[in-house]
C-alpha cells in the first residue's frame, strides 16, 4: 500500500527565506505525485503534479518540486517566501485509483 | 474553471441526528469523492463514485453512506451522527480516475456533533 510521510507538521520561515517542505513516499511502482495547498477556511488547491514527464516540476505561485526516485522523495521548494504563502501544504501520491495524502505541513511566514 | 460547491460551511448537529452533506460540481466530471480532514491525519477517503448510481467504499466508510442520483451531485449521509464524526468534510471531483488527474475540492463543511 502507498504511504506518504511529510516531515515536520509545522515549518516557520522568515519572509524572503527559502521554503522547503519535505515529502517521502513508499511505492513499488512509479507513482503520480501531487502537492496541494489549503488556505484558511478553504478547500485544497493543486500546486503542482508530477506525471513522469520531467523530474523538476514547476507549479503556481513560484513553487517547484523535484522527484527523486532513488530517495523516494518529492520535496516542495520556493526560493523566497511571501507572507501570502502561509497555509497548510499536503503531499499526495497515487499509482492508480488510490490517492494517499500526507498529514500536512503548516507553513508560517514571519515578517 | 471547475467549481465544487458544498452547501454548508458550518453545521452543528446533535448526537443521533441524520445528517446530509451536499456537494455539486459544474464540470461534468464522472468522479466524485468525500474525504474527512482531521489535524495530524491528513485527508482520509470515506466514499467515492465513478458514475451515477455507483459508489465504492474508501478507507473509513463506517457510519457513513452516500447517494449519487445525478452526475453533478454527490451526497454524504451520516445515518446517526456521533461525536467522533465531528470533523471537516471535503468533497472533490476529478476528470479522470483518482491519480491520473488532480482533484478539485470544495471549500469544506465543518461539522460539529454535540
Amino acid at each position: 500500500a502507498q504511504s506518504v510521510t511529510q516531515l515536520g507538521s509545522h515549518v516557520s520561515v522568515s519572509e524572503g527565506a527559502l521554503v522547503l517542505l519535505r515529502c517521502n513516499y513508499s511505492s513499488s511502482v512509479p507513482p503520480y505525485l501531487f502537492w496541494y495547498v489549503q488556505y484558511p477556511n478553504q478547500g485544497l488547491q493543486l500546486l503542482l503534479k508530477y506525471t513522469s514527464a520531467a523530474t523538476l516540476v514547476k507549479g503556481i505561485n513560484g513553487f517547484e518540486a523535484e522527484f527523486k526516485k532513488s530517495e523516494t522523495s518529492f520535496h516542495l521548494t520556493k526560493p523566497s517566501a511571501h507572507m501570502s504563502d502561509a497555509a497548510e501544504y499536503f503531499c499526495a501520491v497515487s499509482p492508480d485509483n488510490d490517492m494517499r495524502f500526507g498529514a500536512g505541513t503548516r507553513l508560517t511566514v514571519k515578517p | 474553471d471547475v467549481k465544487v460547491t458544498q452547501s454548508s460551511r458550518y453545521l452543528v448537529k446533535r448526537t443521533g441526528e441524520k445528517v446530509f452533506l451536499e456537494c455539486v460540481q459544474d464540470m461534468d466530471h464522472e468522479n466524485m469523492f468525500w474525504y474527512r480532514q482531521d489535524p495530524g491525519l491528513g485527508l482520509r477517503l470515506i466514499y467515492f463514485s465513478y458514475d451515477v448510481k455507483m459508489k465504492e467504499k474508501g478507507d473509513i466508510p463506517e457510519g457513513y453512506s452516500v447517494s449519487r442520483e445525478k452526475k453533478e451531485r454527490f451526497s454524504l449521509i451520516l445515518e446517526s451522527a456521533s461525536t467522533n464524526q465531528t470533523s471537516m468534510y471535503l468533497c472533490a471531483s476529478s476528470l479522470e480516475r483518482v491519480g491520473r488527474s488532480p482533484l478539485h475540492f470544495g471549500n469544506g463543511t465543518r461539522l460539529t456533533v454535540t
